[in-house]
């Protein structure tokens, strides 16, 4: 079985240009997450798809952070424009999308942004 | 409110050692737990997780943590490290029916020779 596939591994931009993440979720799972994780810190959920819908954008900096799921599988994740904090590896994860909080969620290897 | 507590940022062992590292946790309702492994470049990996049932879970690689509602505690341990064990170690808790994972701060493991 394929693991979540995520592109680009590395990026490096300068502040205040555009950056466009992508990841593909392990095939037949329903719930799609991105998570920000800077350097030193534990992960933290930006949003959360269940199939093509959002079910949890709150922690999501709407301003210059945007995500789309496109027939509920495929997702890409947009930073438009870029702030040097958001230097940090973007991790995708996917689960079946079982109800009542004990799904795994399998991650993919990350992408790490660099802005300068 | 869920939350994690990992006590101990960095924990250092040498090689053949027990390996035991801490979480705690707070829940107003019986809590789902999981901890991940993360290598260096990587994404995060499952090693095992706690829904409901038998309070000991053993996972991957040897390790097994045991859930003790009492201390509000789900410590993730292995009798003997491996080199290839260090890494970072992270304990979390899902929250919701959604499934949303509340992380702990991580504690990274080094084993010596």
């Amino acid at each position: 079985e394929a693991g979540v596939a995520q592109s680009p591994r590395y990026k490096i931009i300068e502040k205040r240009q555009s950056v466009a993440f992508w990841c593909n979720p392990i095939s037949g799972h329903a719930t799609l997450y991105w998570y920000q994780q800077i350097l030193g810190q534990s992960p933290k959920l930006l949003i959360q798809f269940q199939n093509n819908g959002v079910v949890d954008d709150s922690q999501l900096p709407k301003d210059r952070f945007s995500a789309e799921r496109l027939k509920g599988v495929d997702s890409t994740l947009k930073i438009q424009p870029a702030k040097l904090e958001d230097s940090a590896v973007y991790l995708c994860a996917s689960s079946q999308g079982l109800p009542g909080g004990t799904d795994t969620q399998y991650f993919g290897p990350g992408t790490r942004l660099t802005v300068l | 409110a869920q939350s994690v507590t990992q006590l101990g940022s960095h924990v250092s062992v040498s090689e053949g050692a027990l390996v035991l590292l801490r979480c705690n946790y707070s829940s107003s309702v019986p809590p789902y737990l999981f901890w991940y492994v993360q290598y260096p470049n990587q994404g995060l990996q499952l090693l095992l997780k706690y829904t409901t049932g038998a309070t000991l879970v053993k996972g991957i690689n040897g390790f097994e943590a045991e859930f003790k509602k009492s201390e509000t505690s789900f410590h993730l341990t292995k009798p003997s490290a491996h080199m290839s064990d260090a890494a970072e170690y992270f304990c979390a808790v899902s929250r919701g029916q959604g499934g949303k994972l509340i992380f702990g701060q991580g504690t990274e493991l080094s084993v010596k020779p």
